[in-house]
């Protein structure tokens, strides 16, 4: 079974860089899907970030693309987002999420991560 | 971006009850669409995919459907576990986007 488990801090300074990790167990990364982050703002907001694809290839939200990252380990069987200059409105719940390709819908999620951006 | 309009924001069912829940897209997502539950505290699961296409493990009394730019989640017989959050998302056309939500409760 798939399990999916975001880690990273807590809380960030504005202006300073959000990284989070996705550990991924019960399925290897480059084995196929895409691998993506999701976020939940408070009062329920939900903003699909980006995917990186099981070949490495990446695909960002316009939104966000001039600060976003999303790169892997496939060593560790783990994928990784960087958010750069956070304001407070970045305060959210991240989910990492498997993306089953052609049908564009998320499968497994982790439990989530909350982050707060606060000075 | 294709924005989904979804209604109600909330709404409380007795159980045996059945409840729908809609969400309209701001532009034609040709059935790709997908439904989630969010129990309190635990990430979103999904239900539905392609509209009406029921995720393995999925009870039954959970359906979807729609067409164009108008679909809903219908719960046949409302549950306690099906106390939750359910939100739509369209998987048309990237960004992906979802719904606001609806907080479903037992009345």
């Amino acid at each position: 079974e798939i399990q999916l488990q975001e880690s990273g801090p807590g809380l960030v300074k504005p202006s300073q860089s959000l990284s989070l990790t996705c550990s991924v167990t019960g399925y290897t990364i480059t084995s196929g899907y895409d691998w993506s982050w999701i976020r939940k703002f408070p009062g329920n907001k939900m903003e699909w970030m980006g995917y990186i694809s099981y070949s490495g290839s990446t695909n960002y939200n316009p939104s966000l693309k001039s600060r976003i990252s999303i790169t892997r380990d496939t060593s560790k069987n783990q994928f990784f987002l960087q958010l750069n200059s956070v304001t407070t409105e970045d305060t959210a719940t991240y989910y990492c999420a498997r993306t089953i390709p052609y049908y564009y819908v998320m499968d497994a999620w982790g439990q989530g991560a909350s982050v707060t951006v606060s000075s | 971006d294709i924005q989904m309009t979804q209604s109600p924001a909330s709404l409380s069912a007795s159980l045996g009850e059945t409840v729908s829940i809609e969400c309209l897209a701001s532009e034609g997502i040709s059935n790709d669409l997908a439904w989630y539950q969010q129990k309190s505290g635990k990430s979103p699961q999904l239900l539905i995919y392609a509209a009406s296409r029921l995720q393995d493990g999925v009870p039954s009394r959970f359906s979807g459907s729609g067409s164009g730019t108008r679909y809903s989640l219908k719960i046949s017989g409302m549950q306690p576990e099906d106390e939750a959050d359910y939100f739509c998302q369209q998987s048309y056309k990237y960004p992906l986007t979802f719904g606001s939500g609806t907080k479903l409760e037992i009345k």
